[in-house]
């Protein structure tokens, strides 16, 4: 059973630039969330997805947003880049939503630096 | 709100010795969830154990221990005799609506 994949692993990029990283989940999964990790913060959630839906969202300004699709791959963008942006960012999947007993499955992650 | 504490940002050990990762939590709810996930270098986070709240067993896999006291709202990990394999950022986190994790524990273990 393929894992989380997450493309591209490594990205780097400009201020001002944007960015589309996506996400494609375990077959069956159809909860995906994104998380921010950086040294400074930690792992901090984005937002969560399920069934199309944006079902919770963290303190995260407008600058970054997200979809999924119906086959339940997820992306997310991040706009006007800035230098504080640059962190690993982490896509996991899960069976259900909501269920706060459901384990989380997670990619390796996509690197971005931002110049 | 939500909130996952883990006081000790990075801790080294010598291979065999045993160490402890604290992790405190905050939350409202009368029925939430703990994990704790384990991230190697590669960087994905795999999942260790999960505690329910009315669960307040400790619970021991192999040479890993987990000690949940709801009275201080803590889910402390132990490793006993530790492995150079053992060497990751581990992760503490609490689930409600979303999960919430620590700032994370970086171990490392020294042969």
């Amino acid at each position: 059973k393929a894992g989380v994949t997450q493309t591209p692993r490594y990205l780097i990029k400009t201020r001002g630039q944007q960015v589309t990283l996506s996400c494609s989940p375990i077959s069956g999964h159809r909860s995906v969330s994104w998380y921010q990790q950086t040294p400074g913060q930690g792992l901090q959630f984005l937002f969560e997805y399920f069934s199309e839906t944006q079902r919770n969202k963290g303190n995260f300004p407008g600058r970054f947003s997200g979809r999924q699709f119906s086959n339940s791959r997820s992306e997310m963008n991040v706009s006007t880049l800035e230098l504080g942006d640059s962190a690993l960012y982490l896509c996991a999947s899960s069976l259900e939503f909501p269920n706060p007993a459901r384990e989380l499955f997670f990619g390796e992650g996509s690197r971005l630096t931002v110049l | 709100a939500q909130k996952v504490t883990q006081a000790q940002t990075e801790i080294s050990v010598v291979e065999k010795e045993d160490v402890t990762l604290d992790c405190v939590y905050e939350t409202r709810d009368t029925t939430y969830y703990l994990f704790w996930y384990k991230q190697p270098p590669s960087g994905e986070l795999v999942f260790l154990i999960r505690r329910n709240s009315f669960d307040e067993q400790n619970e021991i896999s192999g040479r890993y221990s987990w000690n949940f006291q709801k009275s201080t709202s803590s889910f402390n990990f132990t490793i006993t005799a530790s492995q150079v394999v053992d060497s990751a950022v581990y992760f503490c986190a609490l689930s409600g609506n979303d999960m919430r994790f620590g700032a994370g524990t970086r171990l490392t273990v020294k042969p």
